[in-house]
Parts: structure tokens; C-alpha cells; sequence
């Protein structure tokens, strides 16, 4: 059964750097079907897209977000990881992990699959 | 971006009565080549990760109960309960995979009366 766990810091303080990373179990990462977004929900507001990466290392990523966000993803541990720099308060919210499928119109999926999520705030 | 306009922000229904959540898209998320709406409804109970209730608007997922229907196409969708249980209340949203940024509906939160 497929498996997704969220780690990272509970707490960041203001202006650094929040790294997350997502564990996969019982599947791999490099199916050829699979992507691996980060979705985000902040408290009292809808959620929120960041970015999706593919095993092979491409992204696509929230414009919103763009110039504060990268994504890898390590065959070898079979994880993903999100890097988000320069947080601020409004980056507080839980973080999840999700697979989908993404290419041609006829390629999509919604969000098949989430994680259990983990709880990020930014405060000093 | 496409933008998700969900209505109401809540609802309180009785048990065993209907509920209905609207959801508006800023522009059309149905591809014509194939037919399909490119439009997902989730539901988030508290403590839990959003769960995949319906994807191409109206196709539930394995084990979604039939109480549950989705319909609509182009720009405008609904939700319905048909006969609200004690285990559906949670916030409902809705979200769009037609392009990128994937983006979603400010949510409905649904409850008992």
C-alpha cells in the first residue's frame, strides 16, 4: 500500500529557508505514470498548489511561488524534497505530499493520493 | 491563472436532508477533444488530509459512497449530498487540472443543523 510521509522543522524562523522532505513507500518514485506535487494548505484557506516534480528531475512549479521554490526528487532514497526560501508568516500551513499524473490533456489526473501532511509555522 | 469561486462558505443541514456546494470556474475546464471536465471535488474531515471524492466531475472514486454526485461542465459545477450523514461533515473543495497552476476552491464547510 502506497505511502507517503511528509518531515521537516515544525518551527522557521522568518526570512530562512524551509526544507521538507517526502518518504514514499510501497511504490517508487520513477514510475513513468507519477508525479509528485506539494500542496499546501494555509489555516482558514483553501489549499494551494506549489509544484509538482517527475523522477527524471523536471518540475513545474506555482508562478506565485516560483522564484522561492525547488524541487528534487532522489530515485535512491525514493523521496522528494521542497525547498521554500525567505519564509515569512503567510508560508505558515500544513505541507503535503501527493502523487498525480500530469503530461498530455490525456495524461491528468486530480490529486490521487495525499500524505498525512506536516504542520509548518514561521515565527520568530 | 484559472480561478475557483466555491459558494456557499458554509451550510448547516439537517440529517438525511440534501446539501449542494456550487463551484465556478473562471474559465472553461472542459477539453473538447475528449469530453471531459478537468474539474476534482475533495473532502477534508478535521485532522486529515484532503481525500479524492469525484474527479471529471462526476466520476466518483472507488469507494465513495453513491450519496455523493457530482455534476456540471464548462465553468460551472455542483456538489450534492443527497442525504447528509454524520461522517460527512468536513470542508469541501473543489480544484481544477485543465492547466497549471493547479488551483482550487476557498473551500465549504459543511455541518449539521
Amino acid at each position: 500500500q502506497l505511502l507517503l510521509r511528509e518531515s521537516g522543522p515544525g518551527l522557521v524562523k522568518p526570512s530562512e529557508t524551509l526544507s521538507l522532505t517526502c518518504t514514499v513507500s510501497g511504490g517508487s518514485i520513477n514510475s513513468a505514470n507519477d508525479h509528485w506535487a506539494w500542496v499546501r494548505l494555509p489555516p482558514g484557506k483553501g489549499p494551494e498548489w506549489i509544484g509538482s516534480v517527475f523522477y527524471s528531475g523536471s518540475t513545474y512549479h506555482n508562478p506565485s511561488l516560483r522564484s522561492r521554490v525547488s524541487l528534487s526528487a532522489d530515485t535512491s532514497k525514493n523521496q522528494i524534497s521542497l525547498s521554500l526560501t525567505s519564509v515569512t508568516a503567510a508560508d505558515t500551513a500544513v505541507y503535503y505530499c501527493v502523487r498525480h499524473t500530469w503530461g498530455s490533456y490525456y495524461s491528468r489526473s486530480a490529486l490521487e493520493f495525499w500524505g498525512q501532511g506536516t504542520r509548518v509555522t514561521v515565527s520568530s | 491563472d484559472i480561478v475557483m469561486t466555491q459558494s456557499p462558505d458554509s451550510l448547516a443541514v439537517s440529517l438525511g436532508e440534501r446539501a449542494t456546494i456550487n463551484c465556478k470556474s473562471s474559465q472553461s475546464v472542459l477539453y473538447n477533444f475528449n469530453n471531459k471536465n478537468y474539474l476534482a471535488w475533495y473532502q477534508r474531515k478535521p485532522g486529515q488530509p484532503p481525500k479524492l471524492l469525484i474527479s471529471w466531475a462526476s466520476t466518483r472514486e472507488w469507494g465513495v459512497p453513491d450519496r455523493f454526485t457530482g455534476s456540471g461542465s464548462g465553468t460551472d459545477f455542483t456538489l450534492t449530498i443527497s442525504s447528509l450523514q454524520a461522517e460527512d461533515v468536513a470542508v469541501y473543495y473543489c480544484q481544477q487540472y485543465y492547466s497549471t497552476p493547479l488551483t482550487f476552491g476557498g473551500g465549504t464547510k459543511v455541518e449539521i443543523k
